[in-house]
Order: C-alpha cells, then sequence, then structure tokens
C-alpha cells in the first residue's frame, strides 16, 4: 500500500513563530487532505488539496502533485494552534490512508 | 454543531457487555467510513460503506459489527471487546468513497 510519511513527529513552537509541516507519500494520489485534531479528538478540516496552493487565514497548504509531497504552513503562530496535524491521501478511489501526524505544541 | 454526530462521546464497558456507537450525518453524503485511533497510533480505516453497501472491511475482527440501515446513519455493534480495544472510535462521511472526508467528534471507548 501506498506510506504517508509527515515529519517532524512533533514540534514546540513558541507563540507568534511560523512553522512548516511537510507530508510525502509514495505513490501518484487523486486526493489530499489536511487535518488539525483537537484535544478533545475531533478532526477539523484544514484543506481539501489534491494539487495547487490554498490559503484560509494564518494557514496555507501547498501540494505538488508531481513530486509526491504536500506542506501546511502555520505563520503567527497561536496556542489554540497547538494539536496534532494529520495529512491523509485518497490513491484507489475508495479509501484514504493517514500519516502518522505532527504533533504541535504552542507555548505562550 | 458538526455535520456529523457520534454519541455517546465517552463509553466505560465490560469485556463481556454489549454496546453500540451511533453515528449519524446531516450532510447529503452517500459514503460513511468507521475509523479506530489508539493511542499514539495513525488512523486505522476499519470499515467502508458506500450507498448502505460495505464495500470495505480491514480485517476487523468480528467482535465488531457494523450496521448501515441508511445512507445517514452508522452503528458499530461490539460485543466480547478486550482491554486493547479501547481507543476513540471516530466516524467519518463523504459525497462518495473519493470525497473529502468529514468526521465526527469521536466516541472514546474504555474496556475494564
Amino acid at each position: 500500500g501506498i506510506q504517508v510519511e509527515q515529519s517532524p513527529p512533533d514540534l514546540i513552537l513558541q507563540e507568534g513563530a511560523n512553522s512548516t509541516l511537510r507530508c510525502n507519500f509514495s505513490d501518484s494520489v487523486n486526493n489530499l487532505q489536511w487535518f488539525h485534531q483537537n484535544p478533545w479528538g475531533q478532526l477539523i478540516n484544514l484543506f481539501y488539496i489534491p494539487s495547487g496552493t490554498k490559503q484560509n487565514g494564518r494557514l496555507s497548504a501547498t501540494t505538488v502533485a508531481t513530486e509526491r509531497y504536500s506542506l501546511l504552513y502555520i505563520s503567527s503562530s497561536q496556542t489554540t494552534d497547538s494539536g496534532v496535524y494529520f495529512c491523509a491521501v485518497e490513491y484507489t478511489g475508495n479509501q484514504f490512508y493517514f500519516g502518522t501526524g505532527t504533533s504541535l505544541t504552542v507555548i505562550p | 454543531e458538526t455535520g456529523v454526530t457520534q454519541t455517546p462521546r465517552h463509553l466505560v464497558m465490560g469485556m463481556t457487555n454489549k454496546k453500540s456507537l451511533k453515528c449519524e450525518q446531516h450532510l447529503g453524503h452517500n459514503a460513511m467510513y468507521w475509523y479506530k485511533q489508539s493511542a499514539k497510533k495513525p488512523l486505522e480505516l476499519m470499515f467502508v460503506y458506500n450507498f448502505k453497501e460495505q464495500t470495505e472491511n480491514n480485517s476487523v475482527p468480528s467482535r465488531f459489527s457494523p450496521e448501515c440501515p441508511n445512507s445517514s446513519h452508522l452503528f458499530l455493534h461490539l460485543h466480547t471487546l478486550q482491554p486493547e480495544d479501547s481507543a476513540l472510535y471516530l466516524c467519518a462521511s463523504s459525497l462518495d468513497t473519493n470525497g473529502e472526508l468529514f468526521f465526527g467528534e469521536g466516541s472514546r471507548l474504555t474496556v475494564l
């Protein structure tokens, strides 16, 4: 099956700092999503981005499908950004495969 | 309020109990999913239903029994579980099986 690797596995930031999270995948994909899992366990949709660049406030994402990676940028981080960030890819037409996540802690 | 709701949010059960998790989506989607998330592990897909028909069963033990009576409702029936089944169980839906996923808030299960 497809391999989905995220880096770094853990990240600690000072409030106000910027960061880049990376998702590498081992095969061509049809779709890619980024999620934020909050401390209560819910997965919040951030981006649905099979290719190109999207921005939503302080967050933006870029997927370069031909090179099999996606990046999530967080600018001016806030303590509420803490949690685990997952990317998930779909390539078979019937399910998404999740990466192992990046655990982000933003300290005030 | 999310478009996908799960109940109960927390469940504690003994190994001999029978319980059910419920998921309901209000998004008009045709595909629904159960995922399991154990501590410090990525999400594992358990079951996929598309138009009420099961299309994926990722080698899930028979002590987990899904039921999808219609495209809006999905259940996970639990019986004779083991302590290692303690985890966060997440329900998701999408318009079709390769569309954008939307998750519920999860049901946190503890098996004693």
